[in-house]
């Protein structure tokens, strides 16, 4: 039971190349989300997901797309990256759909710069 | 939307007592508590429901207050491994849309020395 994996762990971009993080989880959990967090900003919701074919945006979706194919894989696309999305991308699940009585179980993040 | 983390940094002794609080300007369903060490991803610690429901981690303590749409955490005789960024994220009422947000806090700095 490998729980919240991410995947690359550090990844250097050039502005305006694209590319995918990569979110995977093992426990059969219907809530999946991507958050980033930048100093002194706490952490910021980017989409999330309440199952397989449902998404929807959180407070800083722009420039971010994501998609549910399936209940173990919640990818987040970076379309044209630019230097403000340098930051530390958490990716995080939940066993309940609504976050209300259930915990967050957080992936251990990618390190993103872009230049 | 973002709730309000008082105080943004608290320094301990080994033993000392703490409380950290987060505010909303929202009516509240629940609040979660995490604690996050530097360079690692945060850690589920407590949640806290409307109707005084608790789920969490059995040495930690925390209050929630509907009314004020507060909630405090108590880190009580705190140890070296208390050490680190504490979020709270609030989910608000389940009579809205947001029931799927966690929206955390700025977060609370907590160093505890020997």
């Amino acid at each position: 039971n490998a729980g919240v994996t991410q995947t690359p762990k550090f990844q250097v971009l050039k502005t305006g190349q694209s590319m995918t993080l990569q979110c995977a989880q093992d426990m059969n959990h219907e809530y999946m989300s991507w958050y980033r967090q930048d100093p002194g900003m706490g952490l910021r919701l980017i989409h999330y997901s309440v199952g397989a074919g449902i998404t929807d945006q959180g407070e800083v979706p722009n420039g971010y797309n994501v998609s549910r194919s399936t209940t173990e894989d919640f990818p987040l696309r970076l379309l044209s990256a630019a230097p403000s999305q340098t930051s530390v991308y958490f990716c995080a699940s939940s066993k309940g759909r609504q976050l209300l009585n259930s915990p967050l179980h957080f992936g251990n993040g990618t390190r993103l710069t872009v230049t | 939307q973002q709730p309000v983390q008082s105080p943004q940094a608290v320094i301990l002794r080994e033993g000392e007592d703490a409380v950290i609080n987060c505010s909303s300007s929202k009516a509240l369903y629940s609040v979660h508590w995490y604690r996050q060490k530097h360079g690692e991803a945060p850690v589920f610690l407590m949640i806290l429901l409307k109707g005084g429901e608790q789920k969490g981690h059995e040495k930690i303590s925390a209050s929630f207050n509907e009314k004020k749409q507060q909630s405090s955490l108590y880190l009580t005789a705190s140890q070296l491994s208390y050490s680190g960024t504490y979020f709270c994220g609030t989910a608000i009422s389940a009579g809205g849309t947001s029931y799927g947000k966690l929206t955390f806090g700025q977060g609370t700095i907590l160093t505890v020395h020997p």
